[in-house]
């Protein structure tokens, strides 16, 4: 069965540095997000993405953050100078959309500690 | 107020219970989802739905758009069921789903 993995699964990283987490969703899939989880809190949603670019992103996303999908197979998250804050799972899925179903399919997830 | 509200928070039965979560949510949706989230942090589909009822094995998801309610219901409760049982509407503009702060859910042999 299709799914959508994450790489790493765990990064450790010092505040100030950047960090790109990595996603290959499911072949077929459009519509393609990220969310996080501080840990002890619940889901939140980052951004979507769609035909090349954000189609929605929340408050969270703010110029620190960036996503690209530099080519056929991998979405990535970056974040351009990490803060101790920014310690969570972060969480890639997919949907396939349209015609497909818009049911979500969820990465394993990359634990990111900020120290 | 929150977009989504999920009862209860906590909940313990025993194996072999029936077991409901319920969820209310505020906004217009285009679907809402189900979701079970394990121990170890991975987070599973179980249901997307924009009416009425659907089945999965032991599980059966409902919702009721009028009164934006829904519930997810497990019989026959088994301990590999104790998991986060999260909520997650998508409104309709987009397809971004809004969390609800899960139930956690323990089911004691």
């Amino acid at each position: 069965e299709p799914e959508v993995t994450q790489t790493p699964s765990h990064q450790v990283t010092q505040m100030g540095q950047e960090v790109i987490l990595r996603c290959v969703p499911i072949s077929n899939h459009l519509y393609f997000y990220w969310y996080r989880q501080i840990l002890g809190q619940k889901v939140e949603f980052l951004v979507s993405f769609y035909n090349n670019e954000i189609s929605e992103k929340s408050e969270i996303f703010d110029d620190q953050f960036s996503v690209e999908r530099p080519d056929g197979s991998n979405f990535t998250l970056k974040i351009r100078s990490t803060k101790l804050e920014d310690s969570a799972m972060y969480f890639c899925a997919s949907t396939g959309g349209g015609t497909y179903s818009y049911e979500q399919y969820f990465g394993p997830g990359t634990r990111l500690t900020v120290t | 107020k929150n977009e989504v509200e999920q009862s209860p928070q906590n909940l313990t039965a025993q194996e072999g219970e029936f077991i409901t979560i319920n969820c209310s949510y505020s906004v217009g949706i285009s679907a809402l989802h189900w979701l079970q989230q394990h121990p170890g942090g991975g987070i599973v589909s179980l249901f997307m739905l924009s009416s009425g009822k659907k089945k999965h094995g032991r599980l059966i998801a409902t919702i009721n758009i009028q009164e934006k309610h829904s519930s997810l219901h497990i019989t026959a409760s088994h301990p590999r069921d104790s998991a986060v049982y999260i909520c997650a509407p998508s409104p309709a503009s987009n397809y971004q789903l809004i969390w609800g702060a899960g139930t956690k859910l323990i089911i004691k042999p």
